[in-house]
């Protein structure tokens, strides 16, 4: 079964400051890997995806974030992080493997890393 | 970019009371989902739903919930008998193949008194 560990339940940076949040999942191959923003009270926004080719992927608001594959990770960065970045942020891995026994079609959430800017 | 959007966006209802939690998924998506997320919680999956047929649900999903793509367009899910602890953030997702990347809406938010 498919699974994904966000390791830090809350990071505060500076405003400026670079931001990585980490991702790691867990899959028998390679899935498709989202990281979503919710600021609260509001849904989730999609920041950027990755279905295969260059590991590297560029999303909206600055971010990108790194497939790699050796070490089951996905995670998102930002070089200078402004003040309305503050949100939850989550990462999620849906399977690439269309088959009904191991129910493929769901994507799988972490529990979520809490994003606070300092000003 | 097509969306999926989701109506009302901020439900309240009473407890008992039955809702009805309406999307519609991107036009040429052929998978649909519910998800759930309760306040400060993680997004966790309700149901997935095929060729008018559920496809997977998880143990949240009981004989309370049902869901229905009445037409072309619409994908709705409905709570018969509210209860308190339904009261959580619903998304909708679409997907154009079964293995292939979902799309979420924004989200219903239920508040059941």
């Amino acid at each position: 079964a498919q699974s994904v560990t966000q390791p830090d339940i809350h990071i505060t940076v500076s405003e400026g400051a670079s931001l990585e949040l980490r991702c790691n999942y867990s899959y028998g191959a390679t899935p498709y890997l989202f990281w979503y923003v919710q600021s609260p009270g509001q849904g989730l926004q999609l920041l950027l995806k990755y279905f295969s080719g260059d590991t590297l992927v560029q999303g909206i608001k600055g971010f990108e974030a790194e497939f790699k594959r050796s070490q089951s990770s996905f995670n998102l960065r930002k070089p200078s992080v402004h003040w309305s970045d503050a949100a939850e942020y989550f990462c999620a891995v849906g399977a690439n493997l269309p088959s009904r026994n191991t129910n493929a079609g769901k994507s799988t959430f972490g529990d979520g890393t809490t994003l606070t800017v300092k000003p | 970019e097509p969306e999926v959007t989701q109506t009302p966006s901020h439900q309240v209802t009473q407890m008992g009371q039955e809702v009805i939690l309406r999307c519609v998924p991107i036009s040429n998506h052929l998978y649909f989902y519910w998800y759930r997320q309760i306040l400060g919680q993680k997004v966790e999956f309700l149901v997935s739903f095929y060729n008018n047929e559920i496809s997977e649900k998880s143990e949240i999903f009981d004989d309370q919930f049902s869901v229905e793509r009445p037409d072309g367009s619409n994908f709705t899910l409905k709570i018969r008998s509210t209860k308190l602890e339904d009261s959580a953030m619903y998304f909708c997702a679409s997907s154009l193949s079964e293995g292939g990347p979902q799309f979420f809406g924004p989200g219903t938010r239920l508040t059941v008194l």
